[in-house]
C-alpha cells in the first residue's frame, strides 16, 4: 500500500544528543514536510522540501536540520541546540499544490 | 505564522448527538481541509474544500467553505463511539508550505 512511514514510533534520548527521525514515502510525491505537535496547539512547520536536494525553513526551524537526497526520504535531525525537543513529530507529503497533505503516524520523542 | 482559531476546544457528547465545530481566521484561504487524529497516529484527511461557499459531505460528515473565505465548519451527524478523536482544520492560501492549522477540537462520545 502507498503511504508514509515514520520510524521509530517512540524515541528516548538524553539531553545534549542529536537524534534523527526517519520519514519515507512511496506515494511519488515531490513535496515533503516536517511538523511538530505539542498538546493544545496546532501543527507547526519545521522544514519543507518541494524537490530533491532542496529544502526550506518553516516557522520553527531553529535547532533542527534536514536533508533530501532522495525523493522518497526526508530525515529530520533534532540537534542539541533545540531548547525543548520533547514533542510528537509528524512527517507529511503532498503532490502538486493545491493538494492535501498526507501524514505519517508520527514519532514521539522524549528527551530527558 | 498565523494559526487558525478553532472552537470548541473539546466536546463531550452522547452517542447519537450531532456535533458542530468551526474555524475562523483573519486571513483568507483558497483551500480548507478537515483532518481527524486518533491517539498516537497521524492526522487523516476527512474533507477538502476548494471553493468559497462549497458544501461537501463524506458519509455523516459535512463541511462548508465560508463565503468570506475566512472560515469553515464541520458537522458530524448521529455520532458514534468511533468518532472519538481530535479534529483539526487547516487553511491553505497558496502552496502547501503556507498551510495553517487550528489547535484542534477533542471529541469524546459517550455510549
Amino acid at each position: 500500500d502507498g503511504g508514509i512511514t515514520q520510524s521509530p514510533k517512540y524515541l528516548f534520548r538524553k539531553e545534549g544528543q542529536n537524534v534523527t527521525l526517519s520519514c519515507e514515502q512511496n506515494l511519488n510525491h515531490d513535496a515533503m514536510y516536517w511538523y511538530r505537535q505539542d498538546p493544545g496547539q496546532g501543527l507547526r512547520l519545521i522544514y519543507y522540501s518541494q524537490i530533491v536536494n532542496d529544502f526550506q525553513k518553516g516557522d520553527i526551524a531553529e535547532g533542527y536540520s534536514v536533508s533530501r537526497e532522495k525523493k522518497e526520504s526526508f530525515p529530520l535531525t533534532v540537534t542539541s541546540a533545540q531548547k525543548n525537543p520533547t514533542a510528537f513529530y509528524l512527517c507529511a507529503s503532498s503532490g502538486t499544490s493545491p493538494s492535501p497533505l498526507h501524514f505519517g503516524n508520527g514519532t514521539r520523542l522524549t528527551v530527558t | 505564522g498565523q494559526q487558525l482559531n478553532q472552537s470548541p476546544q473539546s466536546m463531550f457528547i452522547q452517542e447519537g448527538e450531532d456535533v458542530s465545530m468551526n474555524c475562523t481566521s483573519s486571513s483568507i484561504f483558497n483551500t480548507w481541509l478537515w483532518y481527524k487524529q486518533e491517539p498516537g497516529e497521524g492526522p487523516v484527511l476527512l474533507i477538502a474544500l476548494y471553493k468559497a461557499g462549497e458544501l461537501t459531505s463524506n458519509g455523516r460528515l459535512t463541511a462548508q467553505f465560508g463565503i468570506t473565505r475566512k472560515d469553515s465548519f464541520l458537522n458530524i451527524s448521529a455520532s458514534i463511539p468511533s468518532d472519538v478523536g481530535i479534529y483539526f482544520c487547516a487553511g491553505q492560501l497558496g502552496n502547501n508550505n503556507d498551510m495553517r492549522f487550528g489547535a484542534g477540537t477533542r471529541l469524546t462520545v459517550k455510549p
